[in-house]
């Protein structure tokens, strides 16, 4: 079935850090990708998304590519401030026949001063 | 322009009661649909709306759940008989039609069974 692999968290960073947070993906077909982000005590928002490989979603300063040779779209932005501290979601979805979104188990993200 | 909201924010019960949970899709969006957000499970798919269609009801854990969509536009989340394991965030988003890719999110129901 599709499925979405998350890089296990938590991960601690300090400001102005490099991060990555790994996702990967299994699915039959050519889903969309999407990172959506809960910062604490608030709903899901979506941060970015790519409708096709090669596609580079981008947003806040967040990157990230549809890899489809390697399943993968990572999460990257080059200098963490302290309010992107949230837990992040990796999704793939809708496929064919079924509209829902598949989610990663989530990444929580702390970001020290 | 305004985003999904959802009603109640909290709601406790005992357990053995029934609760309703209400999701107002952005406006023109012809697609909603419902998630669990808990500790042991994560985001769980529960029921899509599209439309007139027959909803998609394959990710309601049991009949206990259901779900209706009156008039295109607000759905309510209706448990019966709550348990314990029913203690979660239930989600709602919408979208603007079948082969739109976004999904926007309410700010979630957190519902706690005693």
């Amino acid at each position: 079935g599709n499925s979405v692999t998350q890089m296990e968290g938590p991960v601690t960073l300090s400001e102005e850090a490099f991060l990555t947070i790994n996702c990967t993906y299994t699915a039959t077909g050519y889903p969309s990708l999407f990172w959506y982000v809960q910062y604490p005590g608030e709903g899901l928002q979506l941060l970015l998304k790519a409708t096709k490989a090669d596609d580079k979603g981008s947003n806040k300063g967040f990157e990230a590519t549809y890899r489809k040779e390697t399943t993968s779209f990572h999460l990257e932005k080059g200098s963490v401030q302290v309010s992107d501290s949230a837990v992040y979601f990796c999704a793939l979805g809708p496929l064919s026949g079924a509209q829902k979104l598949v989610f990663g188990q989530g990444t929580r993200l702390t970001i020290n001063p | 322009g305004a985003g999904v909201s959802q009603s109640p924010s909290n709601k406790v019960t005992e357990k053995g009661k029934d609760v309703e949970l209400r999701c107002d899709p952005i406006s023109g969006h012809t697609a909603l649909y419902w998630y669990r957000q808990s500790l042991g499970q994560g985001l769980e798919f529960l029921i899509y709306f599209q439309g007139n269609s027959a909803p998609d009801k394959s990710g309601l854990p049991s009949d206990r759940f259901s779900a209706e969509r009156t008039g295109g536009s607000v759905s309510t989340l209706t448990i019966q008989r709550t348990q314990q394991e029913d203690s979660a965030v239930y989600l709602c988003a919408s979208s603007l039609d079948r082969e739109a890719k976004t999904q926007y999110f309410g700010p979630g129901t957190r519902l706690l069974v005693l």
